[in-house]
């Protein structure tokens, strides 16, 4: 079964603070992993993908396959990141993508 | 300006009537894309559509219906079959089918039931 799971509804830190996002996926074969995120007022929209290895305002994912998860990780968190974050997963079919329930997060000074 | 514009933003609507979500968009992408947004659920798929005159099912898709007869345009009803149709409704779209992953998406459309 495909599933993505994000098993913190809410995470509050503080501002400087580390932050690290959980994701965790169930998949066979080879994933494709997203993060999106929606700020306040904002369209949903993508952050990052695994396959690029990028960093995106401060913010990295790595894949770890044997423990099929994608977190997502700052090193210092900042008030302006604080929103609603989803982890998604390409469909075994690769025609859609499949969303986590989200994590909140709440970065406060 | 490029992007998805989807309509209304609000709706209201009594059991018993279907609705009809609007999606256009100008980015001259081959996908597009439902999804259904409830609180503590995420994002779940109702329809998608890879090229114009095709689509298919998503996870969600009963008491949903969708055509896609232009590439710009992908409209949803949701009719009196959907037996919990109240929640926000969120378009998107891709370049094509190979990019699924990169997903540009509408502002939304809340629906309540009466």
């Amino acid at each position: 079964a495909q599933r993505v799971t994000q098993p913190e509804k809410l995470l509050s830190v503080f501002k400087g603070a580390p932050v690290e996002l959980k994701c965790n996926y169930s998949y066979s074969g080879s994933p494709e992993l997203f993060w999106y995120v929606q700020y306040s007022r904002q369209r949903l929209q993508l952050l990052l993908r695994h396959i690029s290895r990028e960093s995106i305002k401060g913010f990295t994912a790595d894949l770890n396959k044997g423990e099929t998860s994608f977190h997502l990780k700052k090193p210092f968190a900042q008030e302006e990141d604080s929103a609603m974050y989803y982890c998604a997963l390409k469909n075994q079919a690769g025609t859609a993508l499949i969303f986590g329930k989200g994590t909140t997060l709440s970065v406060s000074s | 300006d490029g992007g998805i514009t989807q309509s209304p933003k609000y709706l209201f609507r009594k059991e018993g009537q279907n609705v009809t979500l609007s999606c256009e968009q100008n980015l001259n992408h081959d996908a597009m894309y439902w999804y259904r947004q409830d609180p503590g659920q995420g994002l779940r798929l109702i329809y998608y559509s890879q090229i114009v005159n095709d689509f298919q099912k998503g996870d969600i898709a009963e008491g949903y219906s969708v055509s896609r007869e232009k590439k710009e345009s992908f409209p949803l009803t949701v009719t009196s079959a959907q037996k919990n149709p109240t929640a926000f409704y969120l378009c998107a779209s891709s370049i094509n089918a190979g990019n699924t992953g990169e997903l540009f998406f509408g502002e939304g459309s809340r629906l309540t039931v009466l």
